[in-house]
């Protein structure tokens, strides 16, 4: 069975450094998506950024973008620049690409960025 | 509107009352799917739907009874919860091809409490 671990519950940045949140998985698939998802206090859990990892290339998102390194099966997250608006709950998720297949989520990381 | 959007954003209930929550998918998507997030828990899996068919039920007892009457419409009727019901619950939509399913997008939430 596939796990997603985050081993930060919480941390905190003073705004427009830069913060990276960690995310380990365990899986013996080889096609799989991977994910970050973002949660403010408002509650709307928003897609941040999605690797596929056939894809040797990191993706990025403007301020967002990740280190994948697939053999060590990690798959952090960079916020660069970072703003208040970026204070929320960050999930990892993990997903084979598969019809009937779950999302498996991390259990999240608390970030607040202090003005 | 736009995305997935659900409502009513809050409701008050109790035990003996009898309501449904909704859920609007606008991506053109063909599964759904239902969380509940409980504080200090990880996000759970409830139900599923593809192609409004239901092919996913996580051991929610009967007191939560699903509806999918078509690919962008999702319900969760509701009939004499529990105070431990109390959440926030979450409809998600995805993209599926064939065998092959896409990352989900969230609605804002439904924050339900149960007196």
């Amino acid at each position: 069975a596939q796990t997603v671990t985050q081993s930060q519950p919480e941390m905190s940045v003073q705004e427009a450094e830069t913060v990276t949140l960690s995310c380990t998985y365990d899986t013996s698939e080889s096609n799989y998506y991977l994910f970050w998802y973002k949660q403010p206090p408002s509650r709307q859990m928003i897609l941040v950024i999605r690797q596929e990892a056939y894809k040797q290339q990191n993706a990025t998102e403007n301020r967002f973008s990740v280190n994948f390194q697939k053999a060590a099966k990690s798959f952090s997250l960079k916020i660069s620049d970072s703003q208040l608006g970026d204070t929320a709950m960050y999930f990892c998720a993990f997903m084979k690409p598969l019809r009937d297949d779950k999302i498996i989520f991390g259990k999240g990381t608390r970030l607040h960025i202090l003005p | 509107e736009t995305g997935v959007t659900q409502t009513p954003r809050h409701l008050v209930m109790g035990m003996t009352n009898k309501k449904s929550l909704k859920c609007e998918q606008h991506l053109g998507h063909n599964a759904m799917y239902w969380y509940k997030q409980s504080a200090k828990k990880p996000l759970e899996l409830m139900f599923v739907y593809n192609f409004k068919e239901q092919t996913e039920n996580n051991s929610v007892p009967s007191r939560f009874s699903p509806e999918c009457p078509n690919s962008s419409h999702l319900f969760l009727h509701l009939h004499t919860l529990q105070p431990e019901d109390s959440a926030l619950y979450l409809c998600a939509s995805s993209k599926i091809i064939g065998q092959e399913a896409y990352e989900q997008y969230f609605g804002p939430g439904t924050r339900l409490t149960v007196t």
